[in-house]
């Protein structure tokens, strides 16, 4: 079953607009990533946030954890038209072994030029 | 490096036929990992490996299986094929478990 589940399933904006989107999750983590899928393309991992952290920073991106309310969200700064993908939360069960990560449904983000 | 290739890029099948999706990586990564992904559902995990001669099964093994006789190869054999096993494949390797660096994907059609 899916372990995350990310909100909205699709955004669109402008270019220059923040971008925000949402992951909720089941079970205790040890850790929740977000990745980026170009169409037909394979995943490319973003950023990764361990469990006893609350925000991280990546350039553009920044990521917030709140455990206990199981859930996480990415915002983009600036967009641009190159951070048109599809995004996805994946957490690695505290539960589950190690490299058996559980991935969300995604948010299509479009950013129109 | 190459980092994870993956061969076929795309490949039809009739039920009933077999076939290997080839998966290396050139990082000497331990863990690997086979991925399908659907229209609307994400990536869903087949099988994992955490090293060489170690193999498990994840949310949706049946009708796959594996082997890992070295660090640098993950196969992924269908036995015998069914329409529901349509999907996009990927094979990704990590060296902690935790980033995961992902192939390119091989496309699937089973007839």
């Amino acid at each position: 079953s899916q372990q995350g589940e990310e909100d909205p399933q699709a955004l669109s904006i402008q270019e220059g607009e923040n971008a925000t989107m949402n992951c909720s999750y089941k079970t205790s983590i040890n850790n929740l990533q977000w990745y980026r899928q170009n169409s037909g393309r394979g995943l490319v991992h973003l950023i990764l946030i361990r469990s006893n952290e609350r925000e991280k920073h990546s350039g553009r991106l920044r990521v917030t954890l709140d455990t206990s309310k199981k859930s996480s969200s990415l915002l983009i700064t600036a967009s641009r038209a190159a951070d048109t993908a599809s995004y996805f939360c994946a957490t690695d069960a505290r539960d589950e072994s190690q490299g058996n990560l559980i991935f969300g449904k995604g948010t299509k983000l479009s950013v129109k030029p | 490096n190459a980092g994870v290739t993956q061969t076929p890029k795309f490949q039809v099948l009739k039920t009933g036929q077999s076939m290997t999706l080839q998966c290396a990586q050139d990082m000497n990564h331990e863990y690997m990992s086979w991925y399908r992904q659907d229209p609307g559902m994400g990536l869903r995990l087949i099988h994992y490996s955490v090293g060489a001669g170690i193999t498990d099964q994840g949310e949706v093994p049946n009708g796959y299986n594996v082997s890992r006789s070295t660090t640098e190869d993950f196969p992924l054999r269908l036995l015998s094929a069914a329409p529901s096993q349509t999907s996009v494949y990927f094979c990704a390797s990590s060296s902690t478990g935790d980033e995961q660096f992902f192939g390119p994907g091989t496309r699937l059609t089973v007839l």
